[in-house]
């Protein structure tokens, strides 16, 4: 089955570590999607990559790194420099033209 | 800048019943997409329905309807015959439909519905 998965569903950090997240679908989708949520807060855009080798941040990008060296794949590195990186964190695809947003199930990351 | 705004926190009803829940947009765009995504305690984002902003025949799919008002920006959703399974926090959501951040999607912060039984 197609889909999008994330890895691991929970993660735990220190605080001062840089962590990654990964994003892989297998749907031959273009466009990848980072999203972060906090509650009370709905989902924000952290960077999203229309093709490979290109990416943009998005709304809260500052602490965030990505890369898109696949197109299956979509990694996000939460750096040191998060000053707030416990939430949780939701990836997305989509194929270019009017298509809807598919979603993973999503990644908590907690760091203390 | 576009904006979404979902204006009840929290919403209830009674299994079996109706119940709407309302989302407010800002555009100058024309021609876009709207969407009300669900999120259920499992956390999984679902499509619920979407609605193109250039047909005036509000979507429906099952149980779930729109109300859209393009010229007062309103997209409200309506659950008909409301069932336990539709606990969960939905979304409305609107979609860039030009320039650099084409595709992108802008949420509404969400209105947690419980259902009850």
């Amino acid at each position: 089955d197609g889909g999008i998965t994330q890895s691991p569903k929970y993660l735990f950090r220190k605080e001062g570590q840089n962590v990654t997240l990964s994003c892989e679908q297998n749907l031959n989708h273009d466009a990848m999607y980072w999203y972060r949520q906090d509650p009370g807060q709905g989902l924000r855009l952290i960077y999203y990559s229309q093709i490979v080798n290109d990416f943009q941040k998005g709304d809260i990008a500052e602490g965030y790194s990505v890369s898109r060296e696949k197109k299956e794949s979509f990694p996000l590195t939460v750096t040191s420099a998060q000053k707030n990186p416990t939430a949780f964190y939701l990836c997305a695809s989509r194929r270019q033209g009017n298509s809807p947003l598919h979603f993973g199930n999503g990644t908590r990351l907690t760091v203390t | 800048a576009q904006t979404v705004t979902q204006s009840q926190p929290e919403m209830s009803v009674q299994e079996a019943e109706t119940v709407t829940l309302s989302c407010t947009y800002d555009t100058s765009e024309s021609d876009y997409y709207l969407f009300w995504y669900k999120q259920p305690p499992s956390r999984q984002m679902i499509l619920v329905i979407r609605q193109e902003a250039y047909k005036q025949q509000n979507a429906t799919e099952n149980r779930f309807s729109v109300n859209f008002q393009k010229a007062a920006k309103s997209f409200s959703l309506k659950i008909s015959d409301s069932q336990l399974g539709d606990a969960a926090m939905y979304f409305c959501a609107y979609r860039v439909p030009y320039g650099g951040s084409q595709g992108n999607l802008i949420f509404g912060k969400g209105t947690k519905l419980s259902v009850k039984p």
